[in-house]
C-alpha cells in the first residue's frame, strides 16, 4: 500500500480555517484519497474522499495536487469540536479478492484555541 | 440499528482469562473489519469479513486472537488466555461491499479491553 506523510500535530484558532497537508508521492493512478478523523474516546468518522477533483461536502472540502502527490483537507472555520486526530489514507481499488482495508498511520493532532 | 454497535463498551478481565467482544455493523453491510488502538498509538488492522468469510486475517497478532461472522451480520472477537499487552480499545467497522476504494467505512465506539 502506497504510504502518507502528514504532520503531527498543528494549532488553528477557533472560526479560522485549517489547511491540513497530506504528502502521497507514490500514489498509484488508481488510489483514492480518504481522510477520516478520530474525536477523543470515539471511533474513527469518514470525513471526505477523491481522487483527481477537488472535492467539498458538508463537513470539509479536499484540494488534490495536479500530480496527485499531495492533498489538502481544508476545514473552512475550525470549532473547537473540530479538534481530533486527521487521518489521510490512500485506499486502492479492490480487483476482487483483495482486502478494501484502510491502513492508517499516525496522523494529525489538531487543537483548536477558542 | 443506524450505526455499528459494539459491546461491551468496557471490559475488565484477569490476565489468562477469555474474552468476547462483539461487533453489530449496519443492516446490509457485507463488509467488515476488525481493528485495535494500544494506548496513544494508531490504528492496527486485524481482520476483515466478506460476508461470513475472512479472507484476510493477516493482522491477528498470535493464535490466541480469532474471529467470527454469523449469518452475514453480527461479529465476534475472541481473545483467548489475555495477557496485559492486549490491554487496547477494538473497534469494529462495516461498509457495503467492501469491494470499491471509494466506500466509506462506518466504524463503532469501540470495545475498551483493561486485562489486569
Amino acid at each position: 500500500d502506497a504510504k502518507t506523510t502528514q504532520p503531527n500535530s498543528m494549532e488553528s484558532n477557533e472560526e479560522e480555517p485549517v489547511h491540513l497537508p497530506c504528502n502521497h508521492s507514490t500514489i498509484s493512478g488508481t488510489d483514492y484519497i480518504h481522510w477520516y478523523r478520530q474525536l477523543p474516546s470515539q471511533g474513527p468518522e469518514y470525513v471526505i474522499h477523491g481522487l483527481t477533483s477537488n472535492v467539498n461536502n458538508r463537513m470539509a472540502s479536499l484540494a488534490i495536487a495536479e500530480d496527485r502527490k499531495s492533498s489538502t483537507l481544508i476545514l473552512h472555520r475550525a470549532t473547537l469540536r473540530d479538534a481530533a486526530v486527521y487521518y489521510c489514507i490512500l485506499m486502492s481499488m479492490n480487483y476482487g479478492g483483495a482486502t478494501n482495508k484502510l491502513i492508517f498511520g499516525t496522523g494529525t493532532l489538531l487543537a483548536v484555541q477558542p | 440499528g443506524a450505526g455499528v454497535s459494539q459491546s461491551p463498551s468496557n471490559k475488565v478481565t484477569e490476565k489468562g482469562k477469555d474474552v468476547e467482544l462483539r461487533c453489530d455493523p449496519i443492516s446490509g453491510h457485507t463488509a467488515l473489519y476488525w481493528y485495535r488502538q494500544s494506548l496513544g498509538q494508531g490504528l492496527e488492522f486485524l481482520i476483515y469479513f466478506q460476508g461470513n468469510s475472512a479472507p484476510d486475517k493477516s493482522g491477528l497478532p498470535s493464535d490466541r486472537f480469532s474471529a467470527e461472522r454469523t449469518g452475514g451480520s453480527v461479529s465476534t472477537l475472541t481473545i483467548q488466555r489475555t495477557q496485559q499487552e492486549d490491554s487496547a480499545v477494538y473497534l469494529c467497522a462495516s461498509s457495503l461491499s467492501g469491494q470499491g476504494a471509494f466506500e466509506k467505512l462506518f466504524f463503532g465506539s469501540g470495545t475498551q479491553l483493561s486485562v489486569l
